[in-house]
């Protein structure tokens, strides 16, 4: 089946910093893909998304390219701040079984500590 | 606009005990979804609706059964909870599955089972 896999953490940066946190995926067809940041004691939340190839995903900052060639999201941002210190998920839009219709898989999450 | 609400936020059980989570949302979505979050293995679909009525098993619903009586609720229930089912439990809801929407997920139930 679809597979999402993002590098493990815990990743630390110092404020301003340059963040990649790697995201590549295997999937039958052509998936949706997503950058999804968990803050601490909160839900998820949608950070950025793409849905066809080339496509450039962005938002606070943040950015992420699809890549059908490499079948990679990374997600970059140029300089961190100590709010960006959350859980990052990578995800995709997978179908579901028996059905037409989606859902999210999720890879595993990377923790990033921004220290000031 | 309250978005995705859940109750309880935390809980702690006994083994066999019964318990039920409530998701609630005010966006009108027709899709909601239970996920369990567990350490290292990142969120994964307990069970999902398409719609009032329905309900339809995602990849690990074993233990766990749910309702969908009104638009807005989706209801998780544990009938007899073991150590296994301790995690931290999101709903999400979107308004439709074409592939590119967007869930919208509450802040989450943590429970424990002892």
């Amino acid at each position: 089946g679809d597979s999402v896999t993002q590098m493990e953490g815990p990743v630390t940066l110092s404020e301003e910093a340059f963040l990649t946190i790697n995201c590549t995926y295997t999937a039958t067809g052509y998936p949706s893909l997503f950058w999804y940041v968990q803050y601490p004691g909160e839900g998820l939340q949608l950070l950025l998304k793409a849905t066809k190839a080339d496509d450039k995903g962005s938002n606070k900052g943040f950015e992420a390219t699809y890549r059908k060639e490499t079948t990679s999201f990374h997600l970059e941002k140029g300089s961190v701040q100590v709010s960006d210190s959350a859980v990052y998920f990578c995800a995709l839009i997978d179908k579901l079984r028996g059905g037409s219709n989606y859902k999210l898989t999720f890879g595993k999450g990377t923790l990033l500590t921004v220290n000031p | 606009n309250a978005g995705v609400t859940q109750t309880p936020k935390f809980r702690v059980l006994k083994t066999g005990q019964s318990m039920t989570l409530l998701c609630a949302q005010d966006m009108n979505h027709e899709y909601m979804y239970w996920y369990r979050q567990d350490p290292g293995m990142g969120l994964r679909l307990i069970h999902y609706s398409v719609g009032e009525g329905t309900t339809a098993k995602g990849e690990v619903p074993d233990g766990y059964n749910v309702s969908r009586l009104k638009k807005q609720n989706f209801l998780l229930g544990l009938e007899s909870a073991a150590p296994s089912q301790t995690s931290v439990y999101f709903c999400a809801s979107s308004l439709g599955l074409a592939g590119t929407d967007t869930q919208y997920f509450g802040p989450g139930t943590r429970l424990t089972v002892l």
